[in-house]
């Protein structure tokens, strides 16, 4: 148990349909990221939020779109996906000092396996 | 770019051996890293960071190395199990701005 909660762990889902990926994380922190990981890639880092405040979004295309409504919940809503957005998505959450601006370390959730037909 | 990677994407090594996992860095500027474990199915987990400010660190059976001249950093894991089977990650920040970047893991596999 990492303290970080995401549902649902596998999704299928068509081109046409919208869903939405949830996390939750119960470790007081103050920021939260959505990661996406492929197969034979890095893991990519699509959003952060710190203080539900959007602060990174690294030209991650509209068909995702985030939302934070509190420090502990993180929402990634999908819509008209690709088949190439298949992929693990991977929610975490971290402490930030951001007085001192300093990112460390990160708590991950298990995951949430999303395909697209 | 910046990027950050890992010399070998697989490792084999027996049961009580020690493992040493490789990554290079290329930007200087890096002042943090991270070594994580993921195994099948599961999140990334932490195994042990460094500042740039050392340059060893030791945890439980695990020890990291910086090398700040070459920008290579290692994981050396001793007396490795068949529970150390995973993928690892290493992982850079710079001060003051940027999340965590990752490069693409090294698959241990460990031969009872």
């Amino acid at each position: 148990e990492t303290g970080v909660t995401q549902t649902p762990r596998h999704l299928v889902m068509g081109m046409t349909n919208k869903k939405s990926l949830k996390c939750e994380q119960h470790l007081g922190h103050n920021a939260m990221y959505w990661y996406k990981q492929s197969a034979k890639k890095p893991l990519e880092l699509m959003f952060v939020y710190n203080f539900k405040e959007q602060t990174e979004n690294n030209s991650v295309p509209s068909r995702f779109s985030p939302e934070c409504p509190n420090s502990s919940h993180l929402f990634l809503h999908l819509h008209t996906l690709q088949p190439e957005d298949s992929a693990l998505y991977l929610c975490a959450s971290s402490q930030e000092d951001l007085r001192g601006g300093r990112y460390g370390e990160l708590f991950f959730g298990e995951g949430s396996r999303l395909t697209v037909l | 770019g910046e990027s950050v990677g890992l010399h070998l994407p697989t490792l084999s090594v027996q049961e009580g051996d020690n493992s040493i996992i490789n990554c290079a860095y290329s930007n200087s500027a890096s002042d943090y890293f991270i070594w994580y474990k993921q195994e099948s199915g599961k999140g990334p987990q932490f195994i042990i960071d460094i500042r740039s400010n050392m340059d060893k660190r030791q945890g439980q059976r695990v020890t990291v190395l910086l090398n700040k001249t070459v920008k290579h950093l290692s994981l050396q894991i001793a007396a490795t199990q068949p529970g150390d089977s995973a993928v690892y990650f290493c992982a850079e920040s710079t001060s003051g701005n940027t999340p965590l970047v990752f490069g693409k893991g090294t698959r241990l596999s460990v031969i009872a």
